[in-house]
């Protein structure tokens, strides 16, 4: 079963305009973690955000922002006043930290052009 | 702090041969997970090692092997290669503790012909 869907396959803006992606996943843990990767057309894979299970509070931080609702097992994640430099896939993940598991389960991904 | 790197970035190959990836974390990290990329499974998890101990692995038959030096780096082997283990073969390094979070190097594109 797949852990961790991001319903939107692409998404395409003009510059400035904010996007959110959207992320849900599925978990039987009480501990785990979320995260939001970007991978950039060079291929690596950079960690934007992080977010454990007990804190659901929802921060900013710079152009970046994300909405954790654990009752509706969502991750969702904005890019304010988006730049062509945002243009990526985003992968949402998922750890669950139970004994020794480790791997990260992660999404599809969403494809983001943001048009100049 | 240095980030993670991978070696070779590409590699062509041709069916029934084997190959070898290398990859070396953060300074300081114990922990390398290794992911195969491909366009029709995405991002699927291969296998961790941590304290040059196996872990955890993911679902990849027995041609998907790897090891961990004392010092942290990490080999990733496949021996008797097949087209669709044509890649991006994506490693990952943490430091295991609370935080756990992975981060990950360039990758190797491998070519299976």
């Amino acid at each position: 079963a797949q852990k961790v869907t991001q319903a939107q396959t692409e998404i395409s803006v003009v510059e400035k305009e904010d996007v959110t992606l959207d992320c849900v996943y599925e978990t039987r843990d009480t501990t785990y973690y979320l995260f939001w990767y970007k991978q950039p057309p060079s291929g690596e894979l950079v960690f934007l955000i992080r977010r454990n299970s007990f804190d659901e509070q929802n921060e900013i931080s710079g152009r970046y922002s994300w909405n954790f609702q654990k009752s509706t097992s969502s991750f969702n994640f904005t890019i304010t006043a988006s730049q062509v430099v945002d243009s990526a896939v985003y992968f949402c993940a998922l750890s669950e930290a139970q004994g020794n598991d480790y791997k990260l389960s992660f999404g599809a991904g969403t494809t983001v052009t943001v048009r100049a | 702090k240095a980030g993670v790197t991978q070696t070779p970035r590409y590699l062509i190959k041709t069916r029934g041969q084997q190959v070898t990836l290398s990859c070396s974390p953060i300074s300081g990290h114990r922990s390398v997970s290794w992911y195969q990329q491909t366009p029709g499974q995405g991002l699927q998890f291969l296998f961790e090692y941590f304290s040059e101990t196996q872990r955890n692995k993911g679902n990849f038959p027995g041609r998907f092997s790897g090891r961990q030096f004392s010092n942290s780096r990490s080999e990733m082997n496949v021996s008797t290669l097949e087209l669709g283990d044509s890649a991006l073969y994506l490693c990952a390094s943490s430091s295991r503790d609370e935080t756990d979070t992975q981060y990950f190097g360039p990758g190797t594109r491998l070519t299976v012909l």
